[in-house]
């Protein structure tokens, strides 16, 4: 089993629409999670943190359930723009930090 | 503000040759990345640097050498390449907390 696992998709959704991904790690001593976005043939780019609270950041909110071991991500009002890869990104401490990039989510927003 | 600069961009190597990927940042962070990413797999780490003059091993490290030149400067360097290095590699550098990444170099070994 991976350490981080993302549904690969692609998801192919209509501007306007909601659209939801979730990330499952296997470790419970990760500590720190985060959504990265990376455009095609770009690099990652840090998109948000997420916290046990859960967070908002305009039409983004993502979201943190320690007990079943997942994150989310949800997009509302979804634009072209949007049309990315989204990775899960999970940092634990093992006496150590280590950090596992999921293999990303892809998502396509059509007119 | 360049952030994270990497070179070559796009690099072609027949199977036996080496090569240096040179990496650079700007925003004084201690901590510097050397990633590899390929279809269906997420960014695997080949070497970090924690701090100027320290290196580390990361989860792929066969096949690569790096140098922490300066605080700035971060290479890694292909001895004897090998079609299985044919993959996008990413530098990032971190100031403890998220990362920043270089634009990546496309590697293609034949």
């Amino acid at each position: 089993r991976k350490e981080v696992e993302q549904d690969p998709g692609p998801f192919n959704v209509p501007e306007g629409a909601t659209v939801a991904f979730n990330c499952t790690y296997s470790n419970s001593a990760s500590q720190s999670f985060f959504w990265y976005r990376q455009d095609c043939r770009k690099e990652p780019k840090l998109l948000m943190s997420v916290y046990s609270s859960g967070n908002e950041d305009g039409r983004f909110t993502a979201q943190l359930n320690r007990a079943s071991q997942y994150i989310s991500l949800l997009i509302r009002d979804s634009k072209l723009s949007d049309s990315a890869t989204y990775l899960c990104v999970v940092t634990l401490n093992t006496g150590g930090f280590k950090t596992i990039f999921g293999a990303g989510t892809r998502l396509f927003v059509k007119a | 503000n360049a952030g994270v600069t990497q070179t070559p961009k796009f690099q072609v190597l027949k199977t036996g040759q080496s090569m240096t990927l040179q990496c650079a940042q700007d925003m004084n962070h201690n901590s510097m990345y050397w990633y590899r990413q390929d279809p269906g797999m997420g960014l695997r780490l080949i070497y970090y640097s924690a701090s100027e003059g320290t290196t580390d091993k990361g989860e792929v490290p066969n096949g690569y050498n790096v140098s922490r030149l300066n605080k700035r400067e971060f290479s890694l360097r292909l001895e004897s390449a090998a079609p299985s290095q044919t993959s996008v590699y990413f530098c990032a550098s971190s100031p403890g907390f998220g990362y920043t990444f270089g634009s990546g170099t496309r590697l293609t070994v034949v």
